[in-house]
């Protein structure tokens, strides 16, 4: 079965440096993989998604992630921060081979804070 | 284009009570999905819509937990009776295609209901 397991629950940075968010996941399959932003009292809005092509995907808003199969890591960066970034991150896989198709697996999400 | 739209945004409820949730998918995606979020955990795929058929509701209580969507477009989640547990935010999201794992899922702003 697949799973994912986000390293840190909270992150903080300082406005202008970097971001790292940290992602494994398993899965029996080629996984596809995911992450969404959440910010408060919004939707989960996808930022970049993982399809078996290239290994480096970028994403909205200047993320960026890199999947790693031998680590089996999926880790989302992003050059510098800005305190629009504030919100819950999502890692998420996919493999449609676990019950019905297209089944989405969250991990309990990141919180990255950002300060001036 | 339209979201996804969700109603209500807020509901409080005693226990034992009965609630419903609506859903209206993007236009024209074929595959729906309700998914609940309890306070510090991502969100968990509770049933899957594929047209008006029923992909997987593997995670689905249902014992007072029903969907369903008759016409192949908007869908209502009932609770009845709610516990104190159903406390979360209900998430509806939307996909294009039949559901093949590298659709993208969209999100609506989803409803937190509060049980008392």
């Amino acid at each position: 079965a697949q799973s994912v397991t986000q390293l840190d629950s909270h992150v903080s940075v300082s406005e202008g440096t970097p971001v790292l968010l940290r992602c494994n996941y398993s899965s029996s399959y080629s996984p596809s993989l995911f992450w969404y932003v959440q910010h408060p009292n919004k939707g989960l809005q996808l930022l970049l998604k993982y399809t078996s092509a290239a290994t480096l995907v970028k994403g909205i808003n200047g993320f960026e992630a890199e999947f790693k199969k031998s680590e089996t890591s999926f880790h989302l960066t992003k050059p510098s921060a800005h305190m629009s970034d504030a919100a819950e991150y999502f890692c998420v896989v996919s493999d449609g081979f676990s019950g019905g198709y297209n089944k989405l697996i969250f991990g309990a999400g990141t919180r990255l804070a950002v300060h001036p | 284009e339209a979201g996804v739209a969700q109603s209500p945004r807020y509901k409080i409820i005693e226990k034992r009570q009965s609630v419903a949730f609506w859903c209206n998918p993007i236009s024209g995606h074929a595959t729906l999905y309700w998914y609940q979020q309890i306070l510090g955990q991502g969100p968990k795929l509770l049933i899957q819509f594929q047209n008006n058929g029923v992909v997987d509701d593997s995670q689905l209580p249902k014992d007072r937990f029903s969907a369903e969507r008759l016409k192949g477009v908007d869908s209502t989640l009932k609770i009845q009776p709610a516990k104190l547990e159903d406390s979360a935010v209900y998430l509806c999201a939307s996909s294009l295609g039949a559901g093949v794992f590298t659709d993208t899922q969209y999100f609506g702003p989803g409803t937190r209901l509060t049980v008392l």
